[in-house]
């Protein structure tokens, strides 16, 4: 079965630490991404990758590094400068195609991140 | 700069009635696509509909349809015949395909569905 797996599921961090989130996918998509959702919040992104070996800064990349070594794969890394980490965090994929076609992105099941 | 906007934090709906959910979007690019997804309690995100911005209809999908209004920038959805599934937090996004496909959400808005 195609889709993006996430993982752990639930992850606790002591202070200090820096910890990583796993994303995988297996739908051949170019574009990878990485969302923060707090409580009642909206997504925001943290960081995105439209192609192995590159990507950009979303609007709260600030404590967080990523890679692309791999087109199906992006991890997230929360660092210890990350001052407030405990978040719900969603990785999706999509296709990234020049014309109209639909493109809607796939998402992960989260990972439920908290800081002990 | 794109930006995203829902400004109904949350909405009750009596069960089979149809309710909107209002967003408006900015971009300056004139190619661009627009996405609804619903989030349960489970947090799951589940995609709804897409619109284009070169659509020339409002897209629809099964009980969900997208009131496409180019010139005022709204890209409202609709759902008929509400059902108590329906309950969960809706979310409208955008892609600016002249962005290198960044895709960016809305605040969100929590859905009610009364028996």
């Amino acid at each position: 079965d195609g889709g993006i797996t996430q993982s752990p599921k639930y992850l606790f961090r002591k202070e200090g630490q820096n910890v990583t989130l796993s994303c995988e996918q297996n739908l051949n998509h170019d574009a990878m991404y990485w969302y923060r959702q707090d409580p009642g919040q909206g997504l925001r992104l943290i960081y995105y990758s439209q192609i192995v070996n590159d990507f950009q800064k979303g609007d709260i990349a600030e404590g967080y590094s990523v890679s692309r070594e791999k087109k199906e794969s992006f991890p997230l890394t929360v660092t210890s400068a990350q001052k407030n980490p405990t978040a719900f965090y969603l990785c999706a994929s999509s296709p990234i195609r020049q014309n109209r076609p639909r493109t809607e992105a796939f998402f992960g099941q989260g990972t439920r991140l908290t800081v002990v | 700069a794109q930006k995203i906007t829902q400004t109904q934090p949350g909405m009750f709906v009596q069960e089979k009635e149809a309710v909107t959910l209002d967003c408006t979007y900015d971009t300056s690019d004139p190619s661009y696509g627009l996405f609804w997804y619903k989030q349960p309690s489970s947090g799951e995100m589940i995609f709804l509909i897409y619109q284009g911005s070169y659509d020339q209809q409002n897209a629809t999908e099964g009980r969900y349809s997208l009131n496409f209004q180019k010139a005022r920038k709204s890209a409202n959805l609709v759902i008929s015949a509400s059902q108590l599934g329906d309950s969960a937090m809706y979310f409208c996004a955008m892609r600016d395909y002249n962005q290198g496909g960044k895709l960016i959400f809305g605040q969100g808005t929590e859905l009610s569905v009364k028996p």
